[in-house]
């Protein structure tokens, strides 16, 4: 079985302030993680994603994240936030060895980001 | 590229009625894949089609039901509904791989009264 946590509910930062999104997960296959941010009334739009090759991945609007193994997680970072990065993050986990076309999402982060 | 696009997008149905939802994937993508999104329960996989065939379900009654047509458009059709029902629809398309990226639509707001 897949799942994901995302521990926090919501995510409070100052404009220009770095903010982190944390995410964890469970698979036992090898891990295929993805970051998703939904804005109002809108479908789930892609930011990043890691399946293998360099823990660092960089995505779209400045965000990258993390991944490490050991501690079985896949934070979000930007290193400057932004007012309009106001949303909120989904942290998405699918199984490289089964499952296709089926992710397991955490259940959610509002992040707040505040002039 | 158009991105994937879902009809209706708003819709109000009343206990016991069925309704069906579309979904058209962007072009070359063979996968789709369906989620529910409720405050509740988050979102919640539904099924996925690739190539016109079921590849993995949820744990969803089988009220809740979906093709795939040859031409990867895809419908999902839930019948006698429920107040419960209420939520988001959103659907996604990738290539089909594994690793692929699913793309998400808008969704499709569905009330049920």
């Amino acid at each position: 079985a897949q799942s994901v946590a995302q521990p926090e509910d919501q995510v409070n930062v100052a404009e220009g302030n770095p903010l982190t999104v944390k995410c964890t997960y469970s698979v036992s296959g090898n891990p295929y993680l993805f970051w998703y941010v939904q804005y109002p009334n809108r479908g789930l739009q892609f930011l990043l994603k890691y399946i293998t090759g360099d823990n660092l991945v960089k995505g779209s609007y400045g965000f990258e994240a993390e991944f490490n193994k050991s501690q079985t997680s896949f934070h979000l970072k930007k290193p400057s936030a932004l007012v309009s990065d106001s949303a909120l993050y989904f942290c998405a986990v699918r199984d490289g060895a089964t499952n296709a076309g089926k992710s397991t999402f955490g259940d959610g982060t509002t992040l707040t980001v505040k002039p | 590229k158009a991105g994937v696009t879902q009809t209706p997008r708003y819709l109000i149905k009343t206990r016991g009625q069925q309704v069906t939802l579309s979904c058209s994937p962007i072009s070359g993508h063979r996968s789709v894949s369906w989620y529910q999104q409720t405050p509740g329960q988050g979102l919640q996989f539904l099924f996925e089609y690739f190539s016109e065939t079921q590849r993995n379900k949820g744990n969803f009654p089988g009220r809740f039901s979906g093709r795939q047509f040859s031409n990867s458009r895809s419908e999902m059709n839930v019948s006698t509904l429920e107040l419960g029902d209420s939520a988001l629809y959103l659907c996604a398309s990738s290539f089909g791989l594994e690793q692929e990226t699913q793309y998400f639509g808008p969704g499709t707001r569905l009330l049920v009264l």
